[in-house]
């Protein structure tokens, strides 16, 4: 696509409840990340994951979190058990691979946890 | 330990009115050097990429410079669209793609 897509833009959730996020790259790109974004804080690495390499989870900030990629594209983001902390914009990047810094961001999705 | 600080929290300029950001970093040893604009309810936009020291980048109203400790994002006769929020972001060299991430500069630019 021509740029990154998350979906959905917005989403409210009820506290205890799971919730699945998604991230469609730019075709191409084998480097996708994962990214949480506080108000006044920055950037939260999550995840990353590059081909089909197995995934650096250490950004995940508890169990509660997966995420996977599929066919090296698509990726979801999973958080179970939902918390109020967790409620942030979560983003995703993508790039043609490591390396790259300047990576291509989607419009995120505005997590808030009632 | 390694930390990105960005200065100040929030800008306010009246239209023409140039200044300057900073992205103050401290790391081991330093692969790159990232500087992103944000407009609110968007993800970060990339602008600049600056890998050694002397290294300077232009785009349009925007330049930015790197020193060994720190980087500036100077804005020459700064217009209302350029007002958004910028975030600073280094690699280290020990790093093949995290980045740390500053908490970015908030910048209006009234006219």
């Amino acid at each position: 696509g021509a740029g990154v897509s998350q979906s959905p833009s917005n989403k409210v959730t009820e506290k205890g409840k799971d919730v699945e996020l998604r991230c469609d790259p730019i075709s191409g790109h084998t480097a996708l990340y994962w990214y949480r974004q506080s108000l006044g804080q920055g950037l939260e690495f999550l995840i990353y994951f590059q081909g089909n390499s197995a995934p650096d989870k250490s950004g995940l900030p508890s169990d509660r979190f997966s995420a996977e990629r599929t066919g090296g594209s698509v990726s979801t983001l999973t958080i179970q058990r939902t918390q109020q902390e967790d409620s942030a914009v979560y983003l995703c990047a993508s790039s043609f691979g490591a390396n790259q810094g300047g990576y291509t961001f989607g419009s995120g999705t505005r997590l808030t946890v009632v | 330990e390694d930390q990105v600080t960005q200065s100040p929290e929030a800008l306010r300029l009246q239209e023409g009115e140039s200044s300057s950001l900073n992205c103050s970093y401290t790391v081991s040893g330093l692969r790159g050097l990232f500087w992103y604009r944000q407009d609110p309810g968007k993800g970060p936009e990339f602008l600049f990429t600056l890998y050694s020291a002397g290294e300077e980048k232009e785009k349009e109203r925007l330049k930015a410079t790197l020193t060994k400790k720190e980087s500036f994002l100077h804005i020459t006769a700064p217009k209302p669209e350029d007002s958004a929020t910028y975030l600073c972001a280094v690699q280290a060299l020990y790093s093949n793609y995290q980045l740390i991430w500053g908490a970015g500069t908030k910048l209006i630019i009234k006219p």
